[in-house]
């Protein structure tokens, strides 16, 4: 079966430029999470999603990103006026049932690089 | 401050001997620990797991220990493949309402040369 699938695989953009991030997360899995891994760092808790709400939002490092999940399925980070600092890899990852701990399966990533 | 720490970047083993990475943690509110395994280009993919109330766990070739007195888990690998190559990520989450949120460490990269 497919996994989790993330796109663009690598992303290119400009210092102040707007970025959308996409995350398909594997059918039928209600909870969907984006970490950040920055150079030589392990994944850091961006966000989760439980359904279409955000549950928690507490790992955002600022008010340029955003994250949304309007169907439930399909995610999307957005960071706006990109920083150089912003340049990492962001995973995305989906679980299945509510409230267990739950296996997360982590998509390939998105290498973001700001210059 | 890292809560999860793995103090040591990369492992070299012979390939059949016992490959042991380390990770300590420094939050006691941690009750379920995980090790993930990535390969260059890819996500990370789960290992093996350990809830708080247990001290061993273990699935074929790997084994995991937890010390909760010491705030220490490690990850045994026995016998050693040259496919075991891969960084390997200590992960680690709370209790009830918090333990969707996994809290990383930095990563070992683990090779195992023929």
């Amino acid at each position: 079966g497919a996994g989790v699938s993330q796109t663009p695989s690598n992303k290119v953009t400009e210092k102040g430029k707007y970025v959308e991030l996409r995350c398909d997360p594997i059918s039928g899995h209600t909870a969907l999470y984006w970490y950040r891994q920055s150079l030589g760092q392990g994944p850091e808790f961006l966000i989760y999603f439980q359904g279409t709400g955000a549950a928690d939002d507490s790992g955002l490092p600022n008010d340029r990103f955003f994250a949304v999940r309007p169907e439930g399925s399909v995610s999307t980070l957005k960071i706006q006026r990109t920083e150089r600092g912003d340049s990492a890899v962001y995973l995305c990852a989906s679980s299945g049932s509510l409230g267990t701990y739950n296996e997360q399966f982590f998509g390939p990533g998105t290498r973001l690089t700001v210059l | 401050d890292q809560q999860v720490k793995q103090n040591s970047p990369s492992l070299s083993v012979q390939e059949g001997r016992i490959s042991i990475l380390n990770c300590d943690y420094t939050n006691s509110m941690f009750d379920y620990f995980l090790w993930y395994k990535k390969y260059p280009a890819e996500g990370p993919t789960f290992l093996i797991s350990i809830s708080s109330i247990k001290d061993k766990n273990e699935d074929g070739r790997f084994t995991v220990f937890l010390n909760k007195s010491a705030k220490h888990l490690s990850l045994h690998i026995v016998p050693s493949q040259p496919g075991d190559s891969a960084v390997y990520f200590c992960a680690a989450s709370g209790s009830g309402g918090s333990n969707y949120k996994l809290t990383f460490g930095k990563g070992t990269l683990l090779t195992v040369n023929p």
